[in-house]
Protein backbone atom coordinates (compact mmCIF):
# COMPACT_ATOMS: atom_id res chain seq x y z
CA UNK A 1 0.00 0.00 0.00
CA UNK A 2 1.44 3.01 -0.65
CA UNK A 3 2.21 5.52 1.48
CA UNK A 4 1.24 9.48 1.80
CA UNK A 5 3.42 10.86 -1.26
CA UNK A 6 4.50 15.01 -1.14
CA UNK A 7 6.14 16.52 -4.41
CA UNK A 8 8.28 18.21 -4.86
CA UNK A 9 10.99 16.85 -2.39
CA UNK A 10 13.07 19.86 -2.22
CA UNK A 11 12.44 23.15 -3.39
CA UNK A 12 14.61 26.28 -3.43
CA UNK A 13 13.09 29.90 -4.46
CA UNK A 14 13.98 33.46 -3.93
CA UNK A 15 12.20 35.31 -1.53
CA UNK A 16 8.97 36.85 -2.75
CA UNK A 17 8.29 34.02 -5.10
CA UNK A 18 5.48 32.17 -5.15
CA UNK A 19 5.91 28.29 -4.26
CA UNK A 20 3.15 25.06 -3.72
CA UNK A 21 3.57 21.87 -2.29
CA UNK A 22 1.08 18.51 -3.45
CA UNK A 23 0.46 16.16 -1.49
CA UNK A 24 -1.51 13.08 -1.78
CA UNK A 25 -2.79 11.02 1.15
CA UNK A 26 -3.24 7.47 1.77
CA UNK A 27 -6.36 5.96 -0.01
CA UNK A 28 -9.17 6.04 1.99
CA UNK A 29 -7.89 8.62 4.79
CA UNK A 30 -10.77 11.45 5.14
CA UNK A 31 -8.10 13.55 7.54
CA UNK A 32 -5.17 15.32 6.30
CA UNK A 33 -2.66 17.54 7.98
CA UNK A 34 -0.22 20.23 6.88
CA UNK A 35 2.34 20.93 9.11
CA UNK A 36 5.61 22.96 9.30
CA UNK A 37 8.75 21.86 10.83
CA UNK A 38 11.08 24.24 11.22
CA UNK A 39 14.85 23.19 11.49
CA UNK A 40 15.54 21.52 15.19
CA UNK A 41 11.94 21.61 16.46
CA UNK A 42 8.77 19.01 15.97
CA UNK A 43 6.13 19.77 13.12
CA UNK A 44 3.28 22.22 13.92
CA UNK A 45 -0.10 22.03 12.54
CA UNK A 46 -0.92 24.60 10.10
CA UNK A 47 -4.37 23.16 8.34
CA UNK A 48 -6.29 20.19 9.00
CA UNK A 49 -8.98 19.46 6.53
CA UNK A 50 -12.04 16.93 7.01
CA UNK A 51 -12.63 15.04 3.85
CA UNK A 52 -12.65 18.94 1.69
CA UNK A 53 -13.45 20.48 4.67
CA UNK A 54 -10.82 22.94 6.29
CA UNK A 55 -11.73 22.67 9.96
CA UNK A 56 -8.85 23.81 11.68
CA UNK A 57 -6.82 26.34 9.98
CA UNK A 58 -5.66 28.85 13.37
CA UNK A 59 -2.18 28.19 13.15
CA UNK A 60 -2.00 29.08 9.04
CA UNK A 61 -0.63 32.88 8.41
CA UNK A 62 -3.60 33.72 6.21
CA UNK A 63 -1.94 36.95 4.69
CA UNK A 64 0.36 34.37 2.02
CA UNK A 65 -0.37 30.99 2.75
CA UNK A 66 -3.67 29.47 1.11
CA UNK A 67 -4.29 25.76 0.82
CA UNK A 68 -7.21 23.72 -0.88
CA UNK A 69 -8.42 19.60 -1.22
CA UNK A 70 -10.76 19.43 -3.66
CA UNK A 71 -12.40 16.54 -4.39
CA UNK A 72 -11.83 15.51 -0.73
CA UNK A 73 -7.95 13.65 -1.62
CA UNK A 74 -5.05 15.36 -2.97
CA UNK A 75 -4.22 18.64 -1.31
CA UNK A 76 -2.25 21.37 -2.00
CA UNK A 77 -0.37 24.05 0.09
CA UNK A 78 0.74 27.46 -1.53
CA UNK A 79 2.92 30.60 0.04
CA UNK A 80 2.75 33.71 -2.11
CA UNK A 81 4.96 35.76 -1.88
CA UNK A 82 7.75 33.65 0.27
CA UNK A 83 9.52 35.05 2.92
CA UNK A 84 13.05 33.58 4.26
CA UNK A 85 11.52 32.91 7.49
CA UNK A 86 9.36 30.06 5.72
CA UNK A 87 12.49 28.17 4.78
CA UNK A 88 11.28 24.55 6.66
CA UNK A 89 10.15 20.85 5.73
CA UNK A 90 6.48 20.90 5.24
CA UNK A 91 5.23 17.97 6.06
CA UNK A 92 1.80 16.41 4.77
CA UNK A 93 -0.53 13.47 6.76
CA UNK A 94 -3.14 11.70 6.70
CA UNK A 95 -5.38 9.68 9.57
CA UNK A 96 -8.83 7.40 8.42
CA UNK A 97 -10.68 9.53 10.31
CA UNK A 98 -10.40 12.50 13.28
CA UNK A 99 -10.68 11.96 16.45
CA UNK A 100 -8.92 10.22 19.41
CA UNK A 101 -6.33 7.76 19.24
CA UNK A 102 -5.86 8.23 15.36
CA UNK A 103 -2.64 7.56 13.64
CA UNK A 104 -1.23 9.80 11.48
CA UNK A 105 0.46 8.47 8.84
CA UNK A 106 3.29 10.96 7.08
CA UNK A 107 4.82 11.87 4.00
CA UNK A 108 8.53 12.16 3.65
CA UNK A 109 7.83 16.10 3.22
CA UNK A 110 8.86 18.99 1.01
CA UNK A 111 12.09 20.80 1.76
CA UNK A 112 11.75 24.36 1.44
CA UNK A 113 14.90 27.07 0.50
CA UNK A 114 13.66 30.62 0.56
CA UNK A 115 17.00 32.55 -0.68
CA UNK B 1 3.48 26.82 20.65
CA UNK B 2 5.00 23.00 21.74
CA UNK B 3 4.04 21.15 24.73
CA UNK B 4 5.77 18.17 24.93
CA UNK B 5 9.22 18.62 26.07
CA UNK B 6 11.75 15.35 25.49
CA UNK B 7 14.85 15.21 27.72
CA UNK B 8 17.99 14.78 27.01
CA UNK B 9 18.39 16.71 23.71
CA UNK B 10 20.95 14.03 22.65
CA UNK B 11 21.61 11.08 23.23
CA UNK B 12 24.48 8.41 22.13
CA UNK B 13 24.79 4.47 23.47
CA UNK B 14 26.67 1.71 22.29
CA UNK B 15 24.82 -0.70 20.42
CA UNK B 16 22.66 -3.16 22.35
CA UNK B 17 22.50 -0.79 25.49
CA UNK B 18 18.89 0.53 26.08
CA UNK B 19 18.01 3.88 25.07
CA UNK B 20 15.53 6.14 28.07
CA UNK B 21 14.07 9.15 26.53
CA UNK B 22 11.83 11.02 28.51
CA UNK B 23 8.73 13.48 27.97
CA UNK B 24 7.25 16.32 29.65
CA UNK B 25 4.31 18.20 29.41
CA UNK B 26 2.15 20.91 30.57
CA UNK B 27 -1.48 20.27 30.41
CA UNK B 28 -4.37 17.39 30.42
CA UNK B 29 -4.29 15.47 27.88
CA UNK B 30 -6.00 12.42 26.10
CA UNK B 31 -3.14 10.60 24.96
CA UNK B 32 0.85 10.63 24.22
CA UNK B 33 1.85 9.64 21.41
CA UNK B 34 6.20 8.79 20.25
CA UNK B 35 7.18 9.36 16.75
CA UNK B 36 10.18 8.63 15.07
CA UNK B 37 11.87 10.54 12.28
CA UNK B 38 14.95 9.15 10.20
CA UNK B 39 17.05 11.76 8.69
CA UNK B 40 15.07 13.64 5.73
CA UNK B 41 12.09 11.44 6.04
CA UNK B 42 8.62 12.11 7.45
CA UNK B 43 7.62 10.94 10.88
CA UNK B 44 6.81 6.89 11.51
CA UNK B 45 4.47 6.52 14.62
CA UNK B 46 6.06 4.39 17.65
CA UNK B 47 3.46 3.73 19.88
CA UNK B 48 0.36 5.78 21.87
CA UNK B 49 -0.66 5.29 25.30
CA UNK B 50 -3.65 6.46 26.72
CA UNK B 51 -3.87 8.93 29.61
CA UNK B 52 -5.73 5.84 32.42
CA UNK B 53 -3.29 3.70 30.60
CA UNK B 54 0.43 3.41 32.62
CA UNK B 55 2.64 0.97 30.85
CA UNK B 56 2.42 0.16 27.49
CA UNK B 57 4.68 -2.30 25.16
CA UNK B 58 5.45 -3.19 21.38
CA UNK B 59 8.24 -5.04 20.34
CA UNK B 60 11.45 -3.44 22.42
CA UNK B 61 9.65 -0.20 22.72
CA UNK B 62 8.25 0.10 26.39
CA UNK B 63 6.11 3.34 27.25
CA UNK B 64 5.13 4.81 30.45
CA UNK B 65 2.91 7.47 31.27
CA UNK B 66 2.70 9.02 35.16
CA UNK B 67 -0.37 11.66 34.63
CA UNK B 68 0.36 13.05 38.29
CA UNK B 69 4.12 13.99 37.14
CA UNK B 70 2.85 15.12 33.08
CA UNK B 71 5.53 12.89 32.29
CA UNK B 72 5.90 10.05 29.75
CA UNK B 73 9.21 8.01 28.95
CA UNK B 74 10.14 5.76 25.99
CA UNK B 75 12.54 2.75 26.94
CA UNK B 76 14.21 0.70 23.58
CA UNK B 77 16.20 -2.16 24.57
CA UNK B 78 18.81 -3.73 23.31
CA UNK B 79 19.25 -0.93 20.49
CA UNK B 80 20.51 -1.07 16.85
CA UNK B 81 22.33 1.06 14.81
CA UNK B 82 18.94 1.23 12.62
CA UNK B 83 16.75 2.62 15.85
CA UNK B 84 19.39 6.03 14.88
CA UNK B 85 17.18 8.46 14.74
CA UNK B 86 15.52 11.77 16.03
CA UNK B 87 11.99 10.90 18.51
CA UNK B 88 9.68 12.80 19.08
CA UNK B 89 6.76 12.83 22.10
CA UNK B 90 3.41 14.20 21.10
CA UNK B 91 0.57 14.62 23.23
CA UNK B 92 -2.93 14.32 22.32
CA UNK B 93 -5.01 16.96 24.37
CA UNK B 94 -9.28 17.52 24.55
CA UNK B 95 -9.53 18.64 20.85
CA UNK B 96 -7.67 15.82 19.69
CA UNK B 97 -4.99 17.75 17.98
CA UNK B 98 -1.35 16.02 18.63
CA UNK B 99 1.64 18.86 19.75
CA UNK B 100 5.13 17.75 19.33
CA UNK B 101 7.65 18.31 21.30
CA UNK B 102 11.35 19.83 20.03
CA UNK B 103 12.94 15.53 19.61
CA UNK B 104 15.49 14.18 20.56
CA UNK B 105 18.86 12.29 18.73
CA UNK B 106 19.60 9.31 19.10
CA UNK B 107 22.53 7.75 17.92
CA UNK B 108 23.40 4.26 18.09
CA UNK B 109 26.97 3.33 17.75
CA UNK B 110 27.82 -0.13 15.82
Amino acid sequence: EAGVVQSPRYKIIEKKQPVAFWCNPISGHNTLYWYRQNLGQGPELLIRYENEEAVDDSQLPKDRFSAERLKGVDSTLKIQPAELGDSAVYLCASSLNWGQDNEQFFGPGTRLTVL
Amino acid sequence: SQQGEEDPQALSIQEGENATMNCSYKTSINNLQWYRQNSGRGLVHLILIRSNEREKHSGRLRVTLDTSKKSSSLLITASRAADTASYFCATGGANSKLTFGKGITLSVRP
